[in-house]
């Protein structure tokens, strides 16, 4: 069965460091999302993503992060100047078209010291 | 603010019983209901998707839903041990392209 993968799936940096999270959504999917979990509390939407623009972002989702689709296959989130509070569990989603189900990834485990 | 409620729980069934799970949401708008599944340290995993007023069967999993009274609940039948976890309920509003998720709630098979 087709699934959302991420890498990797632990990430360690330091404050104030860039990381980017990679995503593979599923083929044939033409949405691609990124939601946080912060240990303890609610998954959260980060942004939406459809033909190669952004759809719709949070207000978590500042100029400190970005969205790219660099080739057919990968979808990445890029966090420029990391801070500790964003120390969160960060999900990759896909679905076939916005009102349907949407598919999450392992997840990638952001650590900033 | 739109907002999707659970009781955290933590809910006890024992094995073997219909466990019950609900979810309540603020907006008369939305449009999409889903519940997902979350073991400790992992991703949501899709369980069942509901769309129209009704019942939803998916083998022991039943998706029920009321946009009347703006209220979606999950039934579980046979409860396993394997089925403790935490049930997320996610709603997507008209014209968005994001689902908010309720705060889950734990459920406990005990055998």
């Amino acid at each position: 069965e087709p699934e959302v993968t991420q890498t990797p799936s632990h990430q360690v940096t330091q404050m104030g460091q860039e990381v980017i999270l990679r995503c593979v959504p599923i083929s044939n999917h033409l949405y691609f999302y990124w939601y946080r979990q912060i240990l303890g509390q609610k998954v959260e939407f980060l942004v939406s993503f459809y033909n190669n623009e952004i759809s719709e972002k949070s207000e978590i989702f500042d100029d400190q992060f970005s969205v790219e689709r660099p080739d057919g296959s990968n979808f990445t989130l890029k966090i420029r100047s990391t801070k500790l509070e964003d120390s969160a569990m960060y999900f990759c989603a896909s679905s076939e078209a916005t009102a349907e189900a949407q598919y999450f990834g392992p997840g990638t485990r952001l650590t900033v010291l | 603010q739109k907002e999707v409620e659970q009781n955290s729980g933590p809910l006890s069934v024992p094995e073997g019983a219909i466990a019950s799970l609900n979810c309540t949401y603020s907006d008369r708008g939305s449009q999409s209901f889903f519940w997902y599944r979350q073991y400790s340290g992992k991703s949501p995993e899709l369980i069942m998707s509901i769309y129209s007023n009704g019942d939803k069967e998916d083998g022991r999993f039943t998706a029920q839903l009321n946009k009347a009274s703006q209220y979606v609940s999950l039934l579980i039948r046979d409860s396993q041990p394997s089925d403790s976890a935490t049930y997320l309920c996610a709603v997507r509003y008209s014209s968005a392209s994001k689902i908010i998720f309720g705060s889950g709630t734990r459920l406990s098979i005990r055998p």
